[in-house]
């Protein structure tokens, strides 16, 4: 079935450094990868997205590369900021609709 | 604020009880999903609506069940409930199918004793 795999599952980084996500989707037919912002018993909220016929797309300090071939999706954040200490979630989405999501990313950036 | 609204935010309850939860998706949206995020399961796709109609359904349990009504609320409702359906119930609406931004609600928490 589909699923998405997502590494590593917790990252720590000093302030001002670089912070990378990578997730592996397993269904070719796939079209929206989104990212996810959540906060503790917040909702998610979206960071940034790309689609499938898109190889990359920036948003000031935050980046998202799609590697269709290899099925690998990337977010990138430099300058890393305390504030952006979260659990960072990707997705991917088929058939159009439901979103399929990793198993969560716990960033935190040490001041 | 995403725009979309659920209620109620905290739910306790104990086991064998029946509960709703209940969305309104921002104004526009056509489409509903619902998503359960627990502890070890993270966040699974439940069902979704789209129009009033039931459009993907997920890993959803046969105890529980949706609807999406003719103003395009939604309501989720879970029934003999059990210690494992204590999670955070997210709601997200979208303007229609396909690769479409997800907006989510804030939640409702249910706790289960």
């Amino acid at each position: 079935g589909e699923n998405v795999e997502q590494h590593p599952s917790t990252l720590s980084v000093q302030e001002g450094d670089s912070a990378v996500i990578k997730c592996t989707y397993s269904d070719s037919a796939s079209n929206y990868f989104p990212w996810y912002k959540q906060e503790l018993g917040k909702r998610p909220q979206l960071i940034i997205d790309i689609r499938s016929n898109v190889g990359e797309k920036k948003d000031q300090r935050i980046a998202v590369t799609l590697n269709k071939t290899a099925k690998h999706f990337s977010l990138h954040i430099t300058e890393t900021q305390p504030e952006d200490s979260a659990v960072y979630f990707c997705a991917a989405s088929w058939e159009g609709n439901k979103l399929v999501f990793g198993a969560g990313t716990i960033l935190r950036v040490k001041s | 604020d995403s725009g979309v609204t659920q209620t109620p935010k905290h739910l306790i309850t104990a086991t064998g009880q029946r509960v709703t939860l209940r969305c309104s998706p921002r104004s526009g949206d056509l489409s509903v999903y619902w998503y359960q995020q627990s502890l070890d399961q993270g966040l699974q796709f439940l069902i979704q609506y789209y129009n009033g109609e039931e459009r993907a359904k997920g890993n959803i349990l046969e105890r529980f069940s949706a609807q999406q009504f003719p103003d395009l609320h939604s309501e989720l409702n879970l029934s003999s409930l059990e210690l494992g359906d204590s999670a955070l119930y997210f709601c997200a609406s979208s303007v229609v199918t396909g690769d479409n931004e997800q907006f989510f609600g804030p939640g409702t928490r249910l706790t289960v004793l």
